[in-house]
């Protein structure tokens, strides 16, 4: 059975701290897998996918397969990126997700 | 832009009560989910379909049913509302061709469903 594990329930960091969103997951096979961020009052939205390879708002997350970790960075944060993190992943069948229970990030000034 | 719209935002039902939560999605999406979200659980999926009239389980199916009768809508259904189904829901939707799943879901607002 596939599992998203997210550790940290909340993440207090100052602004222009680095922050880091920690992911694991369990499945064995080649999951695809995401960040979603909801930011207060505002719908639940894609940050970024492992697949793109990219930078979204400063962030970036590595997949490493060894560790089966997907873990969400950010080397300097900022107020607006306080939000709710969940990381997710699909293993393709018909694009179901499975969440992890998500990180709340609180950037302090 | 994709507009999933869930008609209600805020409910307030009795225990036992049938409840409706409706979806509509506008961009000619094929699958729609069902999810409720609840501190420290995080999303969990409730049911899910990938075809008009076709639906699937998910992780926590039981006190639920869901309907689609047209595309656009995926309507989910409390048979008889619990106070354990206090929660927030929420609608997505994502486009898939034979394979070609992008993995991004596009939400709803969300409903908050209070069950007396």
């Amino acid at each position: 059975a596939q599992r998203v594990t997210q550790p940290e329930k909340l993440l207090s960091v100052f602004k222009g701290a680095p922050v880091e969103l920690k992911c694991n997951y369990s499945y064995s096979g080649s999951p695809e897998l995401f960040w979603y961020v909801q930011y207060s009052r505002q719908r639940l939205q894609l940050l970024l996918r492992h697949i793109s390879r990219e930078s979204i708002k400063g962030f970036t997350a590595d997949l490493n397969k060894g560790e089966t970790s997907f873990h969400l960075k950010k080397p300097f944060a900022q107020e607006e990126d306080s939000a709710m993190y969940y990381c997710a992943l699909t293993s393709n069948s018909w694009g179901k997700l499975q969440f992890g229970a998500g990180t709340q990030v609180v950037v302090t000034p | 832009d994709v507009k999933v719209t869930q008609s209600s935002r805020y409910l307030v039902k009795r225990t036992g009560e049938k409840v409706f939560l409706e979806c509509v999605q506008d961009m000619d999406h094929e699958n729609m989910f069902w999810y409720r979200q609840d501190p420290g659980l995080g999303l969990r999926l409730i049911y899910f379909s990938y075809d008009v009239k076709m639906k699937e389980k998910g992780d926590i199916p039981e006190g639920y049913s869901v309907s689609r009768e047209k595309k656009e809508r995926f309507s989910l259904i409390l048979e008889s509302a619990s106070t354990n189904q206090t929660s927030m829901y929420l609608c997505a939707s994502s486009l898939s061709r034979w394979g070609e799943n992008t993995g991004e879901l596009f939400f709803g607002e969300g409903s908050r469903l209070t069950v007396l």
